[in-house]
Parts: structure tokens; C-alpha cells; sequence
């Protein structure tokens, strides 16, 4: 099992361009969420979704989109990239029986 | 706004010497995970906690989750520089794949 897949694993963009980060995950776990880590701020919670078809904001969801249309896949959205947003960006899945399994990241810089 | 407080921020220590690091929050979390980091990487689940007092062990790494339910501790014994990384608390409430991480532990082991 490839586990939790995220892409690109670096990215630059452009103040006030728009991207999205990819998510995907082979384990049919029901839970998928996106943090991002900033240096000496830990993770903090951006959207999660508890199904298909079902999202919710996290702590900083300002700035950023989500949808889930099948339970593999949890992209996230940029509307318009802002240099505030220059992050590394994890995705996480889990299930009610199982804990959370993060992606590697995906290292976002706006210039 | 459920908070976890990590302590210390940053910690360097000699090879062989014993380490706690805390977790404390005026929150009770259903379960409570430890989490190690290491640099370009996700988080890698050590260990859940979820009864009130509970202690697990994983070689020289000691867990121990408050009677409460609101604080952790993670003790490691005779430290080598293997364990070098970032160390994350995070409890977990009943709506679950919604997790409050705290800000992380820098340990640094020196050989």
C-alpha cells in the first residue's frame, strides 16, 4: 500500500495565483484532514472531512478550498496565493479504528 | 479552542542521558497521540493513549496519559542520537479526524 500520496512535493508560485495540492489515499479510511506547519507552530488544522460529500473548516481555513468527492481522493484548493500561505502543507487520513497516517508534504512557496 | 501545550520547546542532550517531555491542555481529549518528525518528512505515529493513568512503553520510550485525560508525558531513557527528531502531542476529541496538535519538541541527542 502506497498509504497517504501527495503532490507536487514542492511548489513556487506567484502572489495571487491559484493551485491545487493533491491528497490521495488506499486505505478507505473515512477521515482525511489538511494541516499546515510552520516553523515552531506545529500542525495546525486547515479543513477535515468525515465522508464523502462532507467537509468542515479547521483552526485557519481562510484562503483555501476543499472538497471531497470520493473518499480516496481530498484535494486542497488556493484561491489566490498569498505570501502568508508560504507553508508546508500535510495530509492525513484515519479511520475510527485507525490513527492518523500522514503524506510526506508538499513544500509551498509564494513569492 | 482545545490547546496543548508542549514543554520544553527545544531540548540538547548528551548520548545516555534521560529526557521527559510534557504534554499539558485544560481540555479531556478521548485519546491522545505522540507523534515523531523527522526533517522533509510527515509525522510517524509512536503510540495512542486513551485510558485515564494509562502507561505504555515502546523500548526506552515511556508514555503515560493523565489521570484526567488532559496531560501525556513521553519519557525516553538513555538516549541515543537515533532519537534526535521532533516530538508532537496531539489529542484527539469524539469527533473524530479532528485532531489539536501541539507546538512539538526540538530534541537534539549529541554523541
Amino acid at each position: 500500500n502506497a498509504g497517504v500520496t501527495q503532490t507536487p512535493k514542492f511548489q513556487v508560485l506567484k502572489t495571487g495565483q491559484s493551485m491545487t495540492l493533491q491528497c490521495a489515499q488506499d486505505m478507505n479510511h473515512e477521515y482525511m484532514s489538511w494541516y499546515r506547519q510552520d516553523p515552531g507552530m506545529g500542525l495546525r488544522l486547515i479543513h477535515y472531512s468525515v465522508g464523502a460529500g462532507i467537509t468542515d473548516q479547521g483552526e485557519v481555513p481562510n484562503g483555501y478550498n476543499v472538497s471531497r468527492s470520493t473518499t480516496e481522493d481530498f484535494p486542497l484548493r488556493l484561491l489566490s496565493a498569498a505570501p502568508s500561505q508560504t507553508s508546508v502543507y500535510f495530509c492525513a487520513s484515519s479511520s475510527t479504528d485507525q490513527p492518523q497516517h500522514f503524506g510526506d508534504g508538499t513544500r509551498l512557496s509564494i513569492l | 479552542t482545545q490547546l496543548l501545550e508542549q514543554s520544553p520547546q527545544f531540548l540538547s542532550i548528551q548520548e545516555g542521558e534521560n529526557l521527559t517531555v510534557y504534554c499539558n491542555s485544560s481540555s479531556v481529549f478521548s485519546s491522545l497521540q505522540w507523534y515523531r518528525q523527522e526533517p522533509g518528512e510527515g509525522p510517524v505515529l509512536l503510540v495512542t493513549v486513551v485510558t485515564g493513568g494509562e502507561v505504555k512503553k515502546l523500548k526506552r520510550l515511556t508514555f503515560q496519559f493523565g489521570d484526567a485525560r488532559k496531560d501525556s508525558s513521553l519519557h525516553i531513557t538513555a538516549a541515543q542520537p537515533g532519537d534526535t527528531g521532533l516530538y508532537l502531542c496531539a489529542g484527539l476529541n469524539t469527533n473524530a479526524g479532528k485532531s489539536t496538535f501541539g507546538d512539538g519538541t526540538t530534541l537534539t541527542v549529541k554523541p
